[in-house]
């Protein structure tokens, strides 16, 4: 499986429940980022977590970064009908210069219906 | 933070042909990126675009098929050579510099090869 492999690939909830989108990777990381894309469009940065980091909260958002397991969770609370989009969680590379831990490898992102 | 402008937002192109798609920033930025989003996927990292100098470029794909130009810290072109079907996805452009908390992705050029 490639760098950054999230689950489910499709999640559809009904409005106020909670929603939770799992990422995997593979390789050393600097740090682990979610975003989110709205109907192809481009990408809105939601949240980073750095390596040394267990969780971290923004709003309703939650996530959790497991380096042992090499895993990431994107917990969204009380879900709307406008969180509907595919989220992406990447990662930057590990070593190198501070530019080239800046180059993302993205998972295949779970695309998140919420029904009003 | 970062404003990030893209030219075309989309374009349908026939095959064979070439499509050079713009990228602009509202400042002065130490990294850009390109990247592709075919159909369906998730993103891909293209290259690399660095002022002054070629394009770093990422397994799989070539400087002949994707020309990267690079004139100054605020714009960057990506062309897209020879275009087939295959090439029909979204291209990101993408940024960052030191100072800045994220990467700042563009909106987006939607190509359509037929």
């Amino acid at each position: 499986s490639q760098q950054g492999e999230e689950d489910p690939q499709a999640l559809s909830i009904q409005e106020g429940e909670n929603a939770t989108m799992n990422c995997s990777y593979k390789t050393s990381i600097n740090n682990l980022q979610w975003y989110r894309q709205n109907s192809g469009r481009g990408l809105v940065h939601l949240i980073l977590i750095r390596s040394n980091e267990r969780e971290k909260h923004s709003g309703r958002l939650r996530v959790t970064l497991d380096t042992s397991k090499k895993s990431s969770s994107l917990l969204i609370t009380a879900s709307r009908a406008a969180d509907t989009a595919s989220y992406f969680c990447a990662t930057g590379r590990f070593g190198g210069t501070s530019g080239s831990a800046r180059q993302l490898t993205f998972g295949s992102g779970t695309q998140l219906t919420v029904l009003p | 933070s970062a404003v990030i402008s893209q030219k075309p937002s989309r374009d349908i192109c026939q095959r064979g042909t070439s499509l050079t798609i713009q990228c602009q920033v509202d400042s002065q930025v130490t990294m850009m990126f390109w990247y592709r989003q075919q159909p369906g996927q998730s993103l891909t990292l293209i290259a690399t675009a660095n002022q002054g100098s070629e394009a770093t470029y990422e397994s799989g794909f070539v400087i002949d098929k994707f020309p990267i130009s690079r004139p100054n810290l605020t714009f960057s072109t990506l062309t897209v050579s020879n275009m087939s079907p295959e090439d029909s996805s979204i291209y990101l452009c993408s940024v960052w510099d030191r100072g800045m908390y994220e990467q700042y992705f563009g909106p987006g050029t939607r190509l359509t090869v037929t």
